[in-house]
């Protein structure tokens, strides 16, 4: 099956310094990636999307120099947060649509990272 | 108003119980609509999808949506404790054949079955 990997799984920092999280797709090409914030029993709300080779598309209200998203390959999504404060600490999740094969709305979502800025 | 209710529960039911979760929504553009598990500190994993209105059953599962009332709901049938998560809903639009891909979720029913 489609794989979606995160890394790192869980990430704790100091406020002010910056956190890169990184999306992969493990067995499929996905020019489309989705990122994502959960807050504690909240639901997903997103945030970006990332299409490879191009800029990113930000939701309102989403700071796009603060969450930085490179799409720089077919199986590769980073997300920076910059100068990371408390108040973006959340659970981040990823997910991947496969560029062929499936169904056009099948995305697969990778195991999430946790951040804790302290 | 937001645009995906989900009643957060939590559900709790015996092992053996048909489950129902449901789905209210505002957005008369949506046209697919999904329901993904979620398991604590995991991503979410996509149980199915249904594109309209209708009924789609696969094996245990069943999703019904009624476009009329805006209304989705999940049925599981003979519960089992491996079902205990947090079910979500999520939609999105259709325009032009093409979706976009956004998918506006649900808050997420905790459920819990208990052997």
């Amino acid at each position: 099956g489609a794989v979606v990997s995160q890394h790192p799984s869980r990430v704790i920092c100091k406020s002010g310094t910056s956190v890169k999280i990184e999306c992969r797709s493990l067995d499929f090409q996905a020019t489309t990636m989705f990122w994502y914030r959960q807050f504690p029993k909240q639901s997903l709300m997103l945030m970006a999307t990332s299409n490879e080779g191009s800029k990113a598309t930000y939701e309102q209200g989403v700071e796009k120099d603060k969450f930085l998203i490179n799409h720089a390959s077919l199986t590769l999504s980073t997300l920076t947060v910059t100068s990371a404060h408390p108040e973006d600490s959340s659970f981040y999740i990823c997910s991947a649509r496969p560029t062929s094969g499936g169904a056009w709305e099948t995305q697969y979502f990778g195991p999430g990272t946790r951040l804790l800025v302290l | 108003q937001k645009e995906v209710e989900q009643d957060p529960g939590p559900l709790s039911v015996p092992e053996g119980a048909i489950v129902s979760l449901n789905c209210t929504y505002s957005n008369s553009a949506f046209q697919y609509f999904m329901w993904y598990r979620q398991y604590s500190r995991k991503g979410p994993e996509l149980l199915m999808y249904t594109y309209s209105s209708g009924n789609k059953e696969d094996g245990r599962f069943t999703a019904q949506v009624d476009k009329s009332s805006k209304y989705i709901s999940l049925f599981i049938r003979d519960s089992q404790p491996s079902d205990s998560a947090t079910y979500l809903c999520a939609m999105s639009v259709v325009a032009g054949g093409t979706s976009y891909g956004k998918l506006t979720f649900g808050q997420g029913t905790i459920l819990t079955v208990h052997p």
